[in-house]
């Protein structure tokens, strides 16, 4: 299994641009999640997901969008990048093996830059 | 703002010590986790911790929990320079959870000096 895996590892955008994040995991996982961590902190919640087609909000959602159409796959949206979106982006997955207990598993992340 | 909050927030320690991080956080929990980040990577889960459970251990970790003060502790014991990580901690939403939402906390970046 490749576990989580995140496109690209790099990107630099000018403010205004958009693009999306790649994010997909090959263990089954029903839940997946996007965090951002800026220097020095710890990782903030985006958005997440409970199963394909089914998305929320996390603590920091605002100038992002998620969907889930497959299980595998849950790209982030920047729709108009500000240089406040500057961070490191790290997509993870979880299952569930008893009633409310979550391991997650991240990707590498994906370091933004945003000028 | 941020469900949990390590202490200390570095640590410096020689080779073969013991390192203990501290973690408070403020509201119930089903569980903590603590997770490992070695500097540019993703995060490594290293334990879990259940909000029945008062110790767990796994290899040269030791993990405690205390409910009723709202903390818990991750000891490394022996500590090898390849332990030089950040170290978080992370807990659920309680029974409000959605089972995947994780708060983490600030995390201890831990050095051991060979």
């Amino acid at each position: 299994n490749a576990g989580v895996t995140q496109t690209p590892k790099f990107q630099v955008l000018k403010t205004g641009q958009s693009m999306t994040l790649q994010c997909a995991q090959d263990m089954n996982h029903e839940y997946m999640s996007w965090y951002r961590q800026d220097p020095g902190m710890g990782l903030r919640l985006i958005h997440y997901s409970v199963g394909a087609g089914i998305t929320d909000q996390g603590e920091v959602p605002n100038g992002y969008n998620v969907s889930r159409s497959t299980t595998e796959d849950f790209p982030l949206r920047l729709l108009s990048a500000a240089p406040s979106q500057t961070s490191v982006y790290f997509c993870a997955s979880s299952y569930s093996y008893s009633e409310l207990t979550y391991e997650q598993y991240f990707g590498p992340g994906t370091r933004l830059t945003v000028t | 703002s941020q469900q949990g909050e390590e202490d200390p927030q570095a640590l410096s320690i020689q080779e073969g010590e013991n390192a203990t991080m501290n973690c408070s956080y403020k509201t119930s929990i089903n569980n903590l986790q603590w997770y490992r980040q070695n500097s540019g990577r993703g995060l490594v889960h290293l334990i879990l911790i259940r909000s029945n459970e008062r110790e767990k251990h796994s290899g040269r970790l030791r993990v405690t929990l205390d409910t009723s003060k709202k903390s818990s502790s991750l000891l490394i014991t022996a500590s090898r320079a390849a332990d030089t990580a950040s170290y978080f901690c992370a807990t659920d939403g309680g029974s409000n959870n959605a089972g995947n939402m994780l708060t983490f906390g600030g995390g201890t970046r831990l050095m051991v000096k060979p």
